[in-house]
């Protein structure tokens, strides 16, 4: 089945830094989605991409969806510690009966140090 | 963006008790929910996708006669956790399909078996 790499697996920052992280895959996706979970919380969609090469913006975060639709960035800007989470990037599966199921990439811990 | 509700939002229970989680997409109709487990630190693990009308399609590993589920209106799933043993403790999450890719959660439920 298809799989998503997500990296780095965690990061710790410092408040005020910027933040990076990305997810790839071997096979071509035709959404990708960012999701953020806070601790004993459902994650939260950040960001919906669907357009190869598309830039969007959300606040401080940016992601793009990468021109080979094998892969998509997510970009936060002068990080707060209310960032602390769980990043999740997903995509739909392939095929006609996969009814919307998504792929998850493994997840990035952000860390956040005031 | 589309809010999902789930309830309870944590339950304790007794093995070999059954416990019912509700999962309600309160401002869309959903033809499609997901069912999801997570382990501390972990990705989403898919159990099982609702869709309304019909039966759920499990994933591999999910026993259906253990998680029984029950999508009987475009706004509303549920997942049955049969006769609880202490494994079964997890945190379970529901989403609901919008559109063709994108799916919403709900904030999840904690269940522990006593």
């Amino acid at each position: 089945g298809q799989q998503l790499n997500q990296s780095p697996q965690s990061m710790f920052i410092q408040e005020g830094e910027d933040v990076s992280m990305n997810c790839t895959s071997s096979s071509i996706f035709n959404t990708w989605l960012w999701y953020k979970q806070d601790p004993g919380e459902g994650p939260v969609l950040l960001i919906a991409l669907y357009k190869a090469g598309e830039l969007t913006s959300n606040g401080r975060l940016t992601a793009q969806f990468g021109i080979t639709r094998k892969d998509s960035f997510l970009n936060i800007s002068a990080s707060i510690p209310s960032d602390v989470g769980i990043y999740f990037c997903a995509g739909p599966d392939a095929g006609g009966t996969s009814y919307g199921k998504l792929t998850f990439g493994q997840g990035t811990i952000l860390t956040v140090h005031p | 963006g589309a809010v999902v509700s789930q309830h309870p939002s944590r339950v304790i229970c007794k093995s070999g008790t059954s416990v019912k989680i509700e999962c309600r997409s309160l401002d869309f109709q959903a033809t499609t929910m997901f069912w999801y487990r997570q382990f501390p630190k972990q990705s989403l693990m898919l159990m099982a996708t609702s869709n309304e009308g019909s039966k759920a399609t499990y994933e591999q590993g999910v026993e259906k006669d253990k998680f029984l589920i029950n999508h009987a209106s475009l706004t509303l799933s549920t997942l049955t956790v049969t006769s609880a043993h202490p494994e079964d403790s997890s945190f379970y999450i529901c989403s609901a399909r919008y559109g063709l890719d994108t799916q919403y959660f709900g904030p999840g439920t904690r269940l522990t078996v006593l």
